[in-house]
């Protein structure tokens, strides 16, 4: 089965740029999505099609997909960033795999 | 509002079956593709199930492939997950989740989840 793997957890100061991977074969020629999961709270979806930000998101989220790496980027971190972080993919038309998730701390 | 409301969940004894309903409201249902996403307690998220925009396409993870069934009914609004010969593995909260409109597949809006307990 298709995987996709992503740090367990970032650390990042408040103001900086955080940058999350999600690592798959051939990522590059799929499109990915991002997730932010606040405790209790069901996912939003913050990135799709590699690059798009959905109404209300704001510009301070971006993201990338080459090769076999998908990235999202979040410039000048806030607090209420802080949150877990999942990347997704479809393996093919049929099959939808999320990353194991990354914990975003903004300490 | 756009708007997910999951319910059906609940404490079931291993073995047991469920079904769990996902009422949709705020946008043309039928217009759009659905999916079941599940979170084991303290775990990440897990792509359960896919139906078409007409139900008459259906996708299942292996991990429930054989003891589940994904229907919709356009005209309730309504898609329902039934899941049988439960483990205590599937143990999570089940999200309904929409698929948005895009070039690919992504889901744009998720509703609260419904608990599902497996245990004896």
């Amino acid at each position: 089965s298709y995987e996709l793997t992503q740090p367990p957890s970032v650390s990042v100061s408040p103001g900086q740029t955080a940058s999350i991977t999600c690592s798959g074969d051939e990522l590059g020629d799929k499109y990915a999505c991002w997730y932010q999961q606040k405790p209790g709270q069901s996912p939003v979806l913050v990135i799709f099609e590699d690059v798009k930000r959905p109404s209300g998101i704001p510009e301070r989220f971006s993201g990338s997909n080459s090769g076999n790496t998908a990235t999202l980027t979040i410039s000048g971190t806030q607090a209420m960033d802080e949150a877990d972080y999942y990347c997704q993919a479809w393996d093919s038309s049929t099959r939808c795999e999320f990353g194991g998730g990354t914990k975003l701390t903004v300490l | 509002e756009v708007q997910l409301v999951e319910s059906g969940g609940g404490s079931v004894q291993p073995g047991g079956s469920l079904r769990l309903s996902c009422a949709a409201s705020g946008f043309t249902f039928s217009s759009y593709e659905m999916n079941w996403v599940r979170q084991a307690p303290g775990k990440g998220l897990e792509w359960v199930s896919y139906i078409s925009r007409s139900g008459d396409t259906i996708y299942y993870a292996d991990s429930l492939k054989g003891r589940t069934t994904l229907s919709r009914d356009n005209a309730k609004n309504s898609v329902y997950l039934r899941v049988n010969s439960l483990k205590a593995e599937d143990t999570a909260v089940y999200y309904c989740a929409r698929e948005g409109l895009g070039a690919t597949k992504y889901f744009d809006v998720w509703g609260r989840g419904t608990l599902v307990t497996v245990s004896s």
